[in-house]
């Protein structure tokens, strides 16, 4: 079985530049995540969906970051525009009910502002 | 609010020596509780979980007990390998919560 897909793996952009961010889930997962782990830190929850609908996007910085899952199933996370303090890197999980025991990472996305 | 206190790290020990990694949480009620774990270039993976009191998870030798009441977690080997190397991290769940609560994580370092 695939596991999560995140692309690209690494990415670095100036301050008040756009990035986004790619992940593929495991198929058949319903649930998806976007964590952010900035570096000597655990990964925080940006946004979480359910389908194609947000369940929690509590701790999204929404004036400069956006997640949308249209079908259902890739989900895009945009960065605009970037602060140097959004260096980390983006994990995508995905569940297939929402449970923290079916919950898989991707490798995640490392981002450098600089 | 929910908190986790991990041990700081970096941890560094010798193959074969015995692990522990503190992990405590303050949380209403009783969460799950987790270990996950980081490899080099991996991404996080769940390494075991307890859902109740006194339960005891274990995977890959490593084993951790759900404490009540010390509220921790500790993460334990008898004795560690090389391939255990890894950045590892205590996460606290709460029933209904939509997420995975992660500590500030605890590299360990194994040298043959």
């Amino acid at each position: 079985e695939a596991g999560v897909a995140q692309s690209p793996r690494y990415k670095i952009i100036e301050k008040r530049q756009s990035v986004a961010f790619w992940c593929n889930p495991i198929s058949g997962h319903a649930t998806l995540y976007w964590y952010q782990q900035i570096l000597g830190q655990g990964p925080k929850l940006l946004i979480q969906f359910q389908n194609n609908g947000v369940v929690d996007d509590s701790q999204l910085p929404k004036d400069r970051f956006s997640a949308e899952r249209l079908k259902g199933v890739d989900s895009t996370l945009k960065i605009q525009p970037a602060k140097l303090e959004d260096s980390a890197v983006y994990l995508c999980a995905s569940s297939s009910n929402g449970q923290p025991e079916t919950q898989y990472f991707g490798p995640g996305t490392r981002l450098l502002v600089l | 609010g929910d908190s986790v206190t991990q041990m700081e790290g970096p941890v560094t020990l010798s193959e074969e020596a015995f692990l522990t990694i503190n992990c405590t949480y303050t949380a209403t009620g009783y969460p799950s509780l987790f270990w996950y774990v980081q490899y080099p270039g991996e991404g996080l993976q769940l390494l075991l979980k307890a859902t109740k009191a006194d339960d005891k998870g274990s995977n890959k030798g490593f084993e951790a007990t759900y404490r009540k009441e010390t509220t921790s977690f500790h993460l334990e080997k008898g004795s560690v390998q090389v391939s255990d190397s890894a950045v590892y991290f205590c996460a606290p769940h709460q029933t209904g919560a939509n997420n995975l609560f992660f500590g500030t994580g605890t590299r360990l370092t194994v040298i043959p």
